[in-house]
């Protein structure tokens, strides 16, 4: 198993640029989120899917969309970016015991 | 929504010495308490949970305490080592998923 897997793991975007974060699975788990991790402020929540076809909204869901067309994939896309956007963002699964599991992350600059 | 509070933001502590550190919650309904740990330029990592129906789990070194009278709970590192150096991230849920997470611990272990 590959586990959680994210794409790109580095990317520099101008202000107003849209872009997709890809994160896909193959742990055939229902539930998948994204957090964004800025210094001082911990892992905040950006959305979530508890299942294909099944969306919400976390804490911090301004300038970001989702969608869960499979199981395995959770994309988060940033429809114009800003510079409040820079982050390192990781997606996550959860396994049946309530563990989630990590994406390496992606770190994004928005200049 | 549920708020968590962490305690300390950053402590250091000589090896051999233990580390505590403390986190808060608002949400009474909250039912699962996990700690994660994070390493410098990785992904966070569970490294020990506590359900509402217990208040005390031990692993090896690490232990975690839960009063939920005061709705707080606790992550207690014995016998240090360098080793343990990282970012510790509490986080608590009443749905299972959808975790909120205190903004971390940053824990330096000095030879």
């Amino acid at each position: 198993n590959a586990g959680v897997t994210q794409t790109p793991k580095f990317q520099v975007l101008k202000t107003g640029q849209s872009m997709t974060l890809q994160c896909a699975q193959d742990m055939n788990h229902e539930y998948m989120s994204w957090y964004r991790q800025d210094p001082g402020m911990g892992l905040r929540l950006i959305h979530y899917s508890v299942g294909a076809g099944i969306t919400d909204q976390g804490e911090v869901p301004n300038g970001y969309n989702v969608s869960r067309s499979t199981t395995e994939d959770f994309p988060l896309r940033l429809l114009s970016a800003a510079p409040s956007q820079t982050s390192v963002y990781f997606c996550a699964s959860l396994g049946h015991t309530g563990e989630l599991f990590f994406g390496e992350g992606s770190r994004l600059t928005v200049l | 929504g549920e708020n968590v509070e962490q305690h300390p933001s950053t402590l250091s502590v000589q090896e051999g010495d233990s580390a505590v550190i403390k986190c808060t919650y608002s949400d009474s309904a909250s039912n699962y308490f996990p700690w994660y740990k994070q390493e410098l330029g990785k992904r966070p990592q569970l490294i020990i949970d506590i359900r509402s129906n217990v208040g005390e789990k031990k692993d090896q070194r690490i232990a975690v305490t839960l009063n939920k009278t005061a709705k707080h709970f606790s992550l207690h590192i014995t016998e240090t080592q360098p080793e343990d150096s990282a970012v510790y991230f509490c986080a608590a849920s009443n749905s299972g998923y959808a975790l909120n997470f205190g903004k971390g611990t940053s824990l330096l272990v000095t030879p």
